[in-house]
């Protein structure tokens, strides 16, 4: 697999539920970060979660990060119509030079249905 | 305070023709960023300039790609000549100068399609 690799590749469910989103990847980070992009605009970003935490909340979105198994996992609870998007995880580790580096994965495009 | 802007939003041009594509990070943002994802392929980075300087580019695919940042403000990013296989969506991203954890700030992106 690659690095930052989420399953599923696409998931649709009906507004209210739950969505559960993972990401999984190859070499030690600093940090994950899960970022959206509405179709047709840039990404935007969500949440942070540093290598030393283990979950992070922010409103409606859940965060966990398992550096032992070299995987994440994105929350969305109680779904909009709204959340419709494709959602991202990025690694970052600092490169050679001492600068950030961040690596993408494939994506998981939500649906929700109203 | 204005985002990321990237210009154009789309692009259509033929096989062996020159594109240019422009980004303006946030104003005050040392780091910019290019990135391309190819038709349903994940998001990859391409280079990074601090300021004026090309701090990495290992992204880049090859030497028909050209970036370039004087003076440290915006960006260009030239294809020539363009491929079949360079179409996609490029995205720009910028971040302060931050030493720890950085939130990279991301441009709508150019969608590039080449016939």
């Amino acid at each position: 697999s690659q690095q930052g690799e989420e399953d599923p590749q696409a998931l649709s469910i009906q507004e209210g539920e739950n969505a559960t989103m993972n990401c999984s990847y190859k070499t030690s980070i600093n940090n994950l970060q899960w970022y959206r992009q509405n179709s047709g605009r840039g990404l935007v970003h969500l949440i942070l979660i540093r290598s030393n935490e283990r979950e992070k909340h922010s409103g409606r979105l859940r965060v966990t990060l398992d550096t032992s198994k070299k995987s994440s996992s994105l929350l969305i609870t109680a779904s909009r119509a709204a959340d419709t998007a494709s959602y991202f995880c990025a690694t970052d580790a600092l490169n050679s030079g001492g600068y950030q580096k961040v690596t993408f994965g494939t994506g998981t495009k939500l649906q929700v249905i109203p | 305070e204005a985002g990321v802007t990237q210009f154009p939003s789309h692009s259509v041009i033929e096989k062996g023709q020159t594109v240019t594509l422009r980004c303006d990070p946030i104003s005050g943002h040392d780091n910019l960023y290019w990135y391309r994802r190819v038709m349903g392929k994940e998001i990859k980075f391409l280079l990074h300039f601090v300021k004026e300087s090309k701090q990495d580019e290992s992204g880049m695919p090859n030497n028909r790609f050209l970036a370039e940042r004087t003076g440290g403000t915006y960006s260009t990013l030239k294809v020539q000549p363009a491929e079949l296989e360079d179409s996609g969506v490029y995205f720009c991203a910028s971040s302060q100068d931050l030493a720890g954890e950085e939130t990279q700030y991301f441009g709508p992106g150019t969608r590039l399609l080449v016939l």
